[in-house]
């Protein structure tokens, strides 16, 4: 079956500019997670989606904010992007109506945002 | 913060073994252990976990000690597409969704012909 896809897969806005990524799950899976990755802070995690309800959130500015769809898909938005912002943006996607609790994440290539 | 500990770097003969250790003595009862690996810029590949027995799959073997404060993820025959970042991450997976997945540094192993 397909993988998470997101797009786009790169991107380059300016400084101050808002931006919306987009990640669509496997088939089935539920739950939405996005994280960022940038070389000096690893991978974070932004926030998680399950049934179209934010049911984590990490520690970012209030710039940073996301929605899932009936579908399941789920969009991040960033506003008023800044320099550090700068980073690839990946979606994961899990947990299939009927699995157990301690299923896996599967991630999607991801979005390389570049602020300039 | 991340609640493992994981050396930053390990090399490995390509065909022999690689086995990547992983400390993580504050485990709870009801926290799992997870593998992922990412290879450059791509996407983590979850790879396998447990929670208190040992587990095999195609990809690799994950030993998991006796009193659950430690695991060595092993990849059998290490070839050079093994070469990646790897992540042992401890989790509670929750009901409504899952409970994110708190990634440290890693392991940056590096398989050698």
């Amino acid at each position: 079956k397909a993988g998470v896809t997101q797009t786009p897969r790169y991107l380059i806005k300016t400084r101050g500019q808002q931006v919306t990524l987009s990640c669509s799950p496997i088939s089935g899976h539920r739950s939405v997670s996005w994280y960022q990755q940038t070389p000096g802070q690893g991978l974070q995690f932004l926030f998680e989606y399950f049934s179209e309800t934010q049911r984590n959130k990490g520690n970012f500015p209030g710039r940073f904010s996301g929605r899932q769809f009936s579908n399941s898909r789920s969009e991040m938005n960033v506003s008023t992007l800044e320099l550090g912002d700068s980073a690839l943006y990946l979606c994961a996607s899990s947990f299939s109506i009927g699995q157990a609790m301690n299923t896996e994440a599967f991630f999607g290539q991801g979005t390389r945002l570049t602020v300039v | 913060d991340a609640k493992t500990t994981q050396p930053p770097s390990m090399d490995c003969a390509e065909g022999r073994a690689a086995n990547l250790p992983c400390n993580h003595s504050t485990i709870s009862g009801n926290e799992y252990v997870y593998w992922y690996r990412q290879i450059h810029s791509q996407g983590p590949q979850y790879i396998i976990h447990g929670l208190k027995n040992n587990e095999t799959n195609e990809m690799a073997s994950l030993i998991i000690t006796e009193d659950r404060k430690s695991s060595t993820l092993i990849l059998p025959h290490a070839t050079l597409r093994d070469t990646a970042v790897y992540y042992c991450i401890v989790r509670v997976p929750g009901f409504s969704g899952n409970t994110p997945l708190v990634f440290g540094k890693g392991t940056r192993l590096s398989v050698i012909a």
